[in-house]
């Protein structure tokens, strides 16, 4: 496979689940991205990782919790959601290659809904 | 305030004609990066146009180009001889230097034009 690819591509889950979605970048990219895209709102940064080290936490809630064991894959661990966090989360990878011009490429998303 | 601005939440435009999609920013970074993104009903981001904010140059990439106004603080999307398959929703993000000698940085998005090409 290439580029960026995420499963799954849709999931439905009660508030009490435990879920996980799942983000895997075959571009030898060294930072990956979480993106939460909710309706007629703005694409929001979640979170940031760089050569494996979480860099950036967006004031995101405790039930969002990332991981990520190495440069190629990156989780997003679910539990306790609210209706309101259903939305589209994209996952994206960059080089980093430390300017301004750090091309970030996306995969295609999971759409999660939350009953 | 908004970073970005997309003041077009939706636009029809007639299949081969040239159309533009605004975009401004507000930044008090020196370094900087401007970037188009198309987003078709699939939901996957692809990725069309970079800026940098010391490019001289306007970035042109196939149909795409992008009319850079730094003064105006604009960055529109010129898309020409436009195609059925151009309909989708456009992004506009902006990527700050926040860390000195640079570091992965989030994207900042805009909210976005639906652009629906016509036959």
């Amino acid at each position: 496979e290439t580029g960026v690819t995420q499963t799954p591509r849709h999931l439905v889950m009660g508030m009490t689940n435990k879920k996980s979605l799942k983000c895997e970048q075959h571009l030898g990219h060294n930072a990956m991205y979480w993106y939460k895209q909710s309706a007629k709102k703005p694409l929001e940064l979640m979170f940031v990782y760089n050569f494996k080290e979480q860099t950036e936490n967006n004031s995101v809630p405790s039930r969002f919790s990332p991981e990520c064991p190495n440069s190629s894959h990156l989780f997003l661990h679910l539990h306790t959601l609210q209706p309101e966090d259903s939305a589209l989360y994209l996952c994206a990878s960059s080089r980093n290659s430390g300017g301004p011009g750090d091309t970030q490429y996306f995969g295609p998303g999971t759409r999660l809904t939350v009953l | 305030a908004q970073k970005i601005t997309q003041t077009q939440p939706g636009m029809f435009v007639q299949e081969k004609e040239a159309v533009t999609l605004d975009c401004t920013y507000d930044t008090s970074d020196q370094s900087y990066g401007l970037f188009w993104y198309k987003q078709p009903s699939s939901g996957e981001m692809i990725f069309l146009i970079y800026q940098g904010s010391y490019d001289e140059q306007n970035a042109t990439e196939g149909r795409y180009s992008l009319n850079f106004q730094k003064a105006r603080k604009s960055a529109n999307l010129v898309i020409s001889a436009s195609q059925l398959g151009d309909s989708a929703m456009y992004f506009c993000a902006m990527r700050e230097a926040k860390y000195s000698g640079g570091g992965a940085d989030g994207l900042t998005f805009g909210k976005g034009t639906h652009l629906i090409i016509q036959p």
